[in-house]
């Protein structure tokens, strides 16, 4: 058990450019989700999957923003024509299939746009 | 909606006070809640998790407690040390089978050697 993986650590991107954030869940979880968290604020939920699919986006994920989970296992995060508000750690957590609900999350991924 | 509200939103204390930290909830229908703790410019780390059948969690020199009806948490941290400095998270689980976090600001601990 590795933990939650989330690459890469921290982007900086220029505005109107499109970035994509990686999630590796913990092996054999089941569900992940996506959390975006500001400076000085708690994390608010984007979306989850459960397996391969998207059970629940929030209206905070506007049209320019695409998550994936293809194959059940890995995730990842699409913003395109990024903007300055878009500046915020990204946030992965997964939880296994029975379970008490407890979230494990990753590092976080930082992106600062210019 | 769930509103998750802590309280103090920073904290300053000297080494080996005991303290404690503070969560409300507006909606009493929760299936859990856990506490985090997160260093800067860091993931979270899970620290307690209180099923909503239960009334207290310990691990170490932690303690959380649930009042489920007063929609409130504690945290207790016996015998602080300057490494306990980081923000702590309050987060409740909604009633709902999505496992779906609503989160407080959190806390900023400072202990002081």
């Amino acid at each position: 058990d590795t933990g939650v993986s989330q690459d890469p650590r921290h982007k900086i991107t220029k505005r109107g450019q499109n970035v994509t954030f990686r999630c590796d869940p913990i092996s054999e979880h089941n569900r992940l989700y996506w959390y975006r968290q500001t400076l000085g604020q708690g994390p608010e939920f984007l979306t989850y999957f459960q397996n391969e699919a998207q059970l629940e986006k929030s209206r905070l994920l506007s049209d320019r923003f695409s998550a994936e989970r293809p194959k059940g296992s890995f995730s990842t995060l699409e913003i395109q024509r990024t903007e300055q508000g878009d500046s915020a750690m990204y946030l992965c957590a997964s939880i296994p299939g029975s379970n008490t609900g407890e979230l494990f999350f990753g590092e976080g991924s930082r992106l600062t746009v210019l | 909606k769930q509103e998750v509200t802590q309280i103090p939103a920073a904290l300053s204390v000297p080494e080996g006070e005991n303290l404690v930290l503070n969560c409300s909830f507006t909606d009493s229908a929760i299936y859990n809640l856990q506490w985090f703790r997160q260093d800067p410019g860091k993931g979270l780390t899970s620290l307690l998790l209180i099923q909503s059948s239960q009334r207290e969690q310990t691990s170490g020199r932690l303690n959380a407690s649930l009042d489920k009806s007063s929609g409130r948490s504690t945290l207790y941290i016996a015998a602080s040390q300057p490494g306990d400095s980081a923000t702590y998270l309050c987060a409740v689980g909604g009633g709902g089978s999505n496992y779906k976090l609503t989160f407080g600001k959190g806390t900023l601990l400072t202990v002081n050697p």
